[in-house]
């Protein structure tokens, strides 16, 4: 089976920009979650998609934003970008079902915002 | 919430040596417990993982121990590699906390020769 996929790998945006960030999941799997990974917070859940709903959200401010495609396929956008949004975006992919939760991770996208 | 504190921060080790990673986390209601190795520029990968009815669990060279009533799970890595040399991170997640792993800050594991 192929492994999660992200694109893009690298991003340059500037301040008050916006970016969208793609995950395909394992085939097969039905949730994604999205994580943002700094030097300083460390690995920090943003939300979690299963079947296109959006069923956990981290405390992230409203800038953030997700959404799942009937393929499972998931995106997520960051509106107004801040220096502080630099990160490591990583999604990860699981089957989405009670006691089966084991996640599998993209190689993320590091965004620099200048 | 749940939080998770992963001790020590940094830990290195002789080649051939043991490595033992600590976790605790506060959230009663947390039932799955893996265990994440991140090498410099890669994406997280799960080295193992044990759920709560299981007090431990190995795999080769490594092996987990989980102590629901102290609320703590930890890392034993045995006979150690170079290559094992890597962030390790811990995680706890609650059956009802959809998709969501609490991670630990992590352990950075030097292996010298």
């Amino acid at each position: 089976k192929a492994g999660v996929t992200q694109t893009p790998r690298y991003l340059i945006k500037t301040r008050g920009q916006q970016v969208t960030l793609s995950c395909s999941p394992i085939s097969g799997h039905r949730s994604v979650s999205w994580y943002q990974q700094t030097p300083g917070q460390g690995l920090q859940f943003l939300f979690e998609y299963f079947s296109e709903t959006q069923r956990n959200k981290g405390n992230f401010p409203g800038r953030f934003s997700g959404r799942q495609f009937s393929n499972s396929r998931s995106e997520m956008n960051v509106s107004t970008l801040e220096l502080g949004d630099s990160a490591l975006y990583l999604c990860a992919s699981s089957s989405g079902l009670a006691y089966k939760e084991t996640q599998y991770f993209g190689p993320g996208t590091r965004l620099l915002v200048l | 919430g749940e939080n998770v504190e992963q001790h020590p921060s940094t830990l290195s080790v002789q080649e051939g040596d043991s490595a033992v990673i600590k976790c605790t986390y506060s959230d009663s209601a947390s039932n799955y417990f893996p265990w994440y190795k991140q090498e410099l520029g890669k994406r997280p990968q799960l080295i193992i993982d044990i759920r709560s009815n299981v007090g431990e669990k190995k795999d080769q060279r490594i092996a987990v121990t989980l102590n629901k009533t102290a609320k703590h799970f930890s890392l034993h890595i045995t006979e150690t590699q170079p290559e094992d040399s890597a962030v390790y991170f811990c995680a706890a997640k609650a059956t009802d906390s959809w998709g969501k792993l609490q991670f630990g800050a992590g352990t950075q594991v030097v292996v010298t020769p």
